[in-house]
C-alpha cells in the first residue's frame, strides 16, 4: 500500500488477556520496526525486522512480549497477559533500510483495564 | 546508556517568527540523524535528515544543523505557521541495532 497500515487503531483489553496488533509495510521495504509511545513521552524501542532475518528480542520490555514477521512483509506484536502498564500506543514503522528515514503508521491505541 | 535528549520541553512563538527547536545527543559514533513531527493521534512523520559528513542541510522551510564536536542538533522553521503546531523528535541512528533513538520531544505551539 501507499503508507504503513496498522490494526486494530484502537483496543481495550482486560488485564491478563492476550492482543495481537498488526502492522502491514510499504511495500518493498525490508525493515521493519515496532515502537512504544507511552502518554507525553518519547518512543521506546521494542524491536526490528531486517528481512526475513530473526530478531534481536533484547529491547523487548519483558518476555510477555513477542513478535514476527511472515514472508518479510506483515509483522505481528503479540502481549500475553496484558498488564496496566502496557497501555500505550504501538508503532510500526517501515524503512528502505538501516539509515533511511522510517514512514510510520499511525499506531495501536492499547488500553488495558 | 544512549540517550537523545531536547534542551526544552516546550516552545511557544507567533505566527510569521522563525523556531528553532534543539537536541543533544550522546552517541558520538551515530551517523544519521531525523527530525520528525507528531500531530495529535498521528504517527510521526519524517521532516529532514541529514548524515554526519554534513553539518548543514535545507528543505522547505526547515533547516538542520548538525554540530558534531559538541554533539548537537537544530532544526530552524522559519515562518512559523499554526499548521507547525506539533510536537517534534529528534532520533539518531545509534542504538545497538541500527535502530533510531528517539528524544522525549519538544511541543511547538503557534500563536496567531
Amino acid at each position: 500500500g501507499a503508507g504503513v497500515s496498522q490494526s486494530p487503531s484502537n483496543k481495550v483489553t482486560e488485564k491478563g488477556k492476550d492482543v495481537e496488533l498488526r502492522c502491514d509495510p510499504i511495500s518493498g521495504h525490508t525493515a521493519l520496526y515496532w515502537y512504544r509511545q507511552s502518554l507525553g513521552q518519547g518512543l521506546e524501542f521494542l524491536i526490528y525486522f531486517q528481512g526475513n532475518s530473526a530478531p534481536d528480542k533484547s529491547g523487548l520490555p519483558s518476555d510477555r512480549f513477542s513478535a514476527e514477521r511472515t514472508g518479510g512483509s506483515v509483522s505481528t506484536l503479540t502481549i500475553q497477559r496484558t498488564q496496566q502498564e502496557d497501555s500505550a500506543v504501538y508503532l510500526c514503522a517501515s524503512s528502505p533500510g538501516l539509515l533511511y528515514g522510517y514512514t510510520f503508521g499511525s499506531g495501536t491505541r492499547l488500553t488495558v483495564v | 546508556g544512549e540517550s537523545v535528549g531536547l534542551h526544552l520541553p516546550t516552545l511557544s512563538v507567533q505566527e510569521g517568527d522563525n523556531s528553532i527547536i534543539n537536541c543533544a545527543y550522546s552517541n558520538s559514533a551515530s551517523d544519521y540523524f531525523i527530525w520528525y513531527k507528531q500531530e495529535s493521534g498521528k504517527g510521526p512523520q519524517f521532516i529532514i535528515d541529514i548524515r554526519s559528513n554534513m553539518d548543514k542541510r535545507q528543505g522547505q522551510r526547515v533547516t538542520v544543523l548538525l554540530n558534531k564536536t559538541v554533539k548537537h542538533l537544530s532544526l530552524q522553521i522559519a515562518a512559523t505557521q499554526p499548521g507547525d503546531s506539533a510536537v517534534y523528535f529528534c532520533a539518531e541512528a545509534g542504538g545497538s541495532q541500527g535502530n533510531l533513538i528517539f528524544g522525549k520531544g519538544t511541543k511547538l505551539s503557534v500563536k496567531p
